[in-house]
């Protein structure tokens, strides 16, 4: 199993573009969730699903889009990129009562 | 939502000493409460979990301890050494599923 993958490893963008990072988990887990983490303020939940179809916000999901179209892929979508989205962002997956794991990460910078 | 603090932000101890990191946690119906480890530049991966009808774990080096009632919860790491240094996180699981995570501590240890 190659796990809870993440695409790009690392992106810079300007002010106002779009994107989206890739996530993908082999494990048939229902829960996927997108964290980001800045210094200082440990991992913060963006939005997660519990399955195909269904999404939902987490603390932080002001800027970003999800969708959850299979059990596999859980994409997270910058709308229009503003520097104070500049993290690492984790995917992350489990089933809904066991171990989370996350992907390797992505390191974003907008400028 | 939850509110997970975490104690203390930094942590240095001489090689072979005791590490202790605290964690509170505001929901009383949280039930599942894990520890991440993460080095620098990777993935915080699971040490150490427990559950709310558990009052005490133990892996080796490592336990954790928790008291619903005062709804806190901590990380003891005995005999440390050098490969212990890290980032370590605490998380608690509400009845939304969903995982919540302290700020962090960054443990030192000093050979």
């Amino acid at each position: 199993n190659a796990g809870v993958t993440q695409t790009p490893k690392f992106q810079v963008l300007k002010t106002g573009q779009s994107m989206t990072l890739q996530c993908a988990q082999d494990m048939n887990h229902e829960y996927m969730s997108w964290y980001r983490q800045d210094p200082g303020m440990g991992l913060r939940l963006i939005h997660y699903s519990v399955g195909a179809g269904i999404t939902d916000q987490g603390e932080v999901p002001n800027g970003y889009n999800v969708s959850r179209s299979t059990t596999e892929d859980f994409p997270l979508r910058l709308l229009s990129a503003a520097p104070s989205q500049t993290s690492v962002y984790f995917c992350a997956s489990r089933v809904l009562t066991g171990e989370q794991y996350f992907g390797p990460g992505t390191r974003l910078t907008v400028t | 939502g939850e509110n997970v603090e975490q104690h203390p932000s930094t942590l240095s101890v001489q090689e072979g000493d005791s590490a202790v990191i605290k964690c509170t946690y505001s929901d009383s119906a949280s039930n599942y409460f894990p520890w991440y480890k993460q080095e620098l530049g990777k993935r915080p991966q699971l040490i150490i979990d427990i559950r709310s009808n558990v009052g005490e774990k133990k892996d080796q080096r490592i336990a954790v301890t928790l008291n619903k009632t005062a709804k806190h919860f901590s990380l003891h790491i005995t005999e440390t050494q050098p490969e212990d240094s890290a980032v370590y996180f605490c998380a608690a699981k509400t009845g939304a599923n969903n995982l919540f995570f302290g700020t962090g501590t960054r443990l030192t240890v000093i050979p």
